[in-house]
């Protein structure tokens, strides 16, 4: 079973950094990429980034372009996101998802993110 | 990367069928079949239940179809069910090598 475990979120005040984790299992983690989409309180689905199987390409989203790196370990089984230069519209529930080919097609249950002063 | 265009909700009585449609560009929807739909239950993560325009996954009800028209993706829930009561959102992979989704459609059964 595809099992995708999300952590890292919290919160933070505009300007700070925040580190996210997606632990991997159940599944070959590094024959397939992976995707973070958001979703803000009460809103839609916001895709933020993707990379593929290798981590040599990788996709961002207007709006976290600069500010956020995607990367991934695949000996580790982990995906990850750094998120700088952090902004109120950032809040959001951030979740990990994998790919199958342009479809993220397994998702985890999201980690909390909180950007206020 | 404006957001594909979908109705804000969507109602049927149990039995009836639905269409959800997803408005795009030629950006996206028109010139890619990698458009994909996600049911959305209160407080649980999405779950795919259509991909590459027409495709179910898995263990995903024979009720849900998909289509392709042009700019307009569209996504029929046949004999409407009290558990299809949910949140509905499209996505598009998209020239950028970006994916994109729509703001999503409340489906109510009455």
């Amino acid at each position: 079973e595809v099992q995708l475990l999300e952590s890292g979120g919290g919160l933070v005040q505009p300007g700070a950094s925040l580190r996210l984790s997606c632990a991997a299992s159940g599944f070959s983690f590094s024959y397939y990429g992976m995707s973070w989409v958001r979703q803000s309180p009460g809103k839609g689905l916001e895709w933020v980034s993707s990379i593929n199987d290798g981590g040599e390409t990788i996709n961002y989203a207007d709006s976290v372009m600069g500010r956020f790196i995607i990367s991934r370990d695949n000996s580790d089984n982990t995906l990850y996101l750094q998120m700088n230069t952090l902004r109120t519209e950032d809040t959001a529930l951030y979740y990990c998802a994998r790919d199958s080919w342009f479809t993220p097609d397994s998702w985890g249950q999201g980690t909390l993110v909180t950007v206020s002063s | 990367q404006s957001a594909l265009t979908q109705p804000a909700s969507v109602s049927g009585s149990p039995g009836q069928s639905i269409t959800i449609s997803c408005t795009g560009t030629s950006s996206d929807v028109r010139d890619y079949n990698y458009v994909s739909w996600f049911q959305q239950h209160p407080g649980k993560a999405p779950k795919l239940i259509i991909y590459d325009v027409i495709t179910r996954p898995s263990g995903v009800s024979l009720r849900f179809s998909g289509s392709k028209s042009g700019k307009t993706a569209s996504l029929t829930i046949s004999g409407l069910q009290t558990e299809d009561e949910a949140h509905y959102f499209c996505s598009s992979y998209t020239s950028r090598s970006t994916r994109v989704f729509g703001g999503g459609t409340k489906v109510t059964v009455l």
